[in-house]
């Protein structure tokens, strides 16, 4: 099982729509998530962060969290076509793993059509 | 504000040659530093990771060392590169172990 899930997509949204994007983890110790977003040919760059479970919301982003069910999830409303990009999902491994490393998910490609 | 520089931003070398990439972090001291790889289709993998000067810490085995000479300077080495050693390499900094990471703008690696 990996650590980090995600479906790799693409998920295409109209223009307008909500994208929802989720991700599951397999560490139960787990205590710090990430959502990133990557541009084809460029770096990730953070977006949120969320370390409670329930929902965090910045903007037109909302970070949800269940530790119970180990699933994490993004959405983004009145999706733009500049939104289109891979989300990376990433999980901060729990204390018991030793190094609490950042471990990512392979990413889910979203396509917003104008 | 802190930035993160890397450079080269591209870089062809032939098989068996050596490397070099460089990062570092300005606007704030002694920061948690990364090196991750990302191949062609897959997930961002973590190389090495440093929690102050002269420490390194490698999570996978293979022909890349990285040194961290000062405090905010972070290096990727290998004598002989392999095909395999191709991809994005990022660096990024964090302010503690449990705080996001900011990643620089990557070196991506051609190994022909």
């Amino acid at each position: 099982q990996k650590e980090v899930e995600q479906n790799s997509g693409p998920l295409s949204v109209p223009e307008g729509a909500i994208a929802s994007l989720n991700c599951t983890y397999s560490d139960r110790g787990s205590q710090s998530f990430f959502w990133y977003r990557q541009y084809s040919g460029k770096s990730p760059e953070l977006i949120m962060f969320i370390y409670s479970n329930g929902d965090k919301e910045d903007g037109r982003f909302t970070a949800q969290l269940n530790k119970a069910s180990q699933y994490v999830s993004l959405l983004i409303r009145d999706s733009q076509p500049s939104d289109s990009a891979t989300y990376l999902c990433a999980v901060r491994l729990g204390a018991d793993t030793g190094f609490q490393k950042l471990v990512f998910g392979t990413g889910t490609r979203l396509l917003v059509s104008p | 504000s802190q930035t993160i520089h890397q450079w080269p931003a591209t870089l062809v070398q032939p098989v068996g040659s050596p490397l070099s990439l460089e990062c570092t972090v300005e606007g704030t001291s002694n920061p948690n530093l990364y090196w991750y790889r990302q191949a062609a289709g897959r997930g961002l993998q973590l190389l090495f990771y440093s929690v102050g000067i002269g420490q390194i810490s490698s999570e996978v085995p293979q022909n890349l060392s990285a040194s961290r000479p000062q405090d905010r300077q972070f290096i990727l080495s290998s004598k002989k590169l392999l095909l395999s050693d191709s991809g994005f390499y990022l660096c990024a900094w964090s302010v503690t172990v449990d705080s996001p990471l900011h990643f620089g703008n990557g070196t991506r690696l051609t190994v022909t």
